[in-house]
């Protein structure tokens, strides 16, 4: 089955304590992206890659790091949480990134107290 | 800057009625656009896309959009809503040469009984 998955689905950290959570797809796709969804906000992208060790910020990226060593995974980075973080990310998935549909994960929601 | 106005937060309707969810976008040459929706505690999934060939655009479960360049509109609608209908829905938009997709906010759509 093609999808889209992240891990993991719920998690709560403490301030200052770094985390990943991973993203991977079945697809073979290009271009994967990661965004949070806040309320009254929609989804707004943090960073995106192209293909394999191509990445750049999308319009968000300030305290995340991601990385593309290989095509199937996009881990987001957050070094050091802090409780404006504190929000449901999703991971997505294209062909390319022109005029095709995105495939999202389920979603991951974060809590940083 | 590119944008996606979303002109309802919130829409309720009783069930057997008419749903129509209204979306805006700021202008540009052959645009991409897609509805999502998304039901709680799950990803978004996509209802439908428009990407330059017929303006009326039918989706799965008797969802539809139309294309009207003149008035920058892609409002959704459906004939008759189901209580399965009940989530929030994003209208996103495909710029050329923005290498991330336009979601706007979200309507949360209610279906009373």
């Amino acid at each position: 089955e093609a999808q889209v998955t992240q891990n993991p689905r719920y998690l709560i950290t403490v301030t200052g304590k770094k985390l990943t959570v991973t993203c991977s797809q079945n697809m073979n796709h290009e271009y994967m992206s990661w965004y949070r969804q806040d309320p009254g906000l929609g989804l707004r992208q943090i960073y995106y890659s192209m293909n394999v060790e191509v990445t750049d910020k999308g319009d968000v990226p300030e305290g995340y790091k991601v990385s593309r060593k290989e095509k199937r995974n996009f881990p987001l980075i957050l070094e050091s949480p802090s409780p404006n973080q504190t929000s449901l990310y999703f991971c997505a998935s294209s062909p390319t990134v022109m005029n095709t549909e995105a495939f999202f994960g389920q979603g991951t929601r974060l809590t940083v107290v | 800057a590119q944008s996606v106005t979303q002109l309802d937060s919130h829409v309720s309707v009783s069930e057997g009625t008419p749903v129509l969810l209204r979306c805006n976008y700021s202008s540009s040459y052959s645009p991409s656009l897609f509805w999502y929706v998304q039901h709680p505690n799950k990803g978004l999934q996509l209802l439908l896309k428009y990407t330059s060939a017929a303006t009326l655009v039918k989706g799965i479960n008797g969802f539809e959009a139309e294309f009207k360049k003149s008035e920058t509109s892609f409002h959704l609608t459906k004939p008759s809503a189901h209580m399965s209908d009940a989530a929030e829905y994003f209208c996103v938009v495909s710029y050329t040469g923005r290498r991330a997709l336009t979601f706007g906010s979200g309507t949360r759509l209610q279906v009373q009984p």
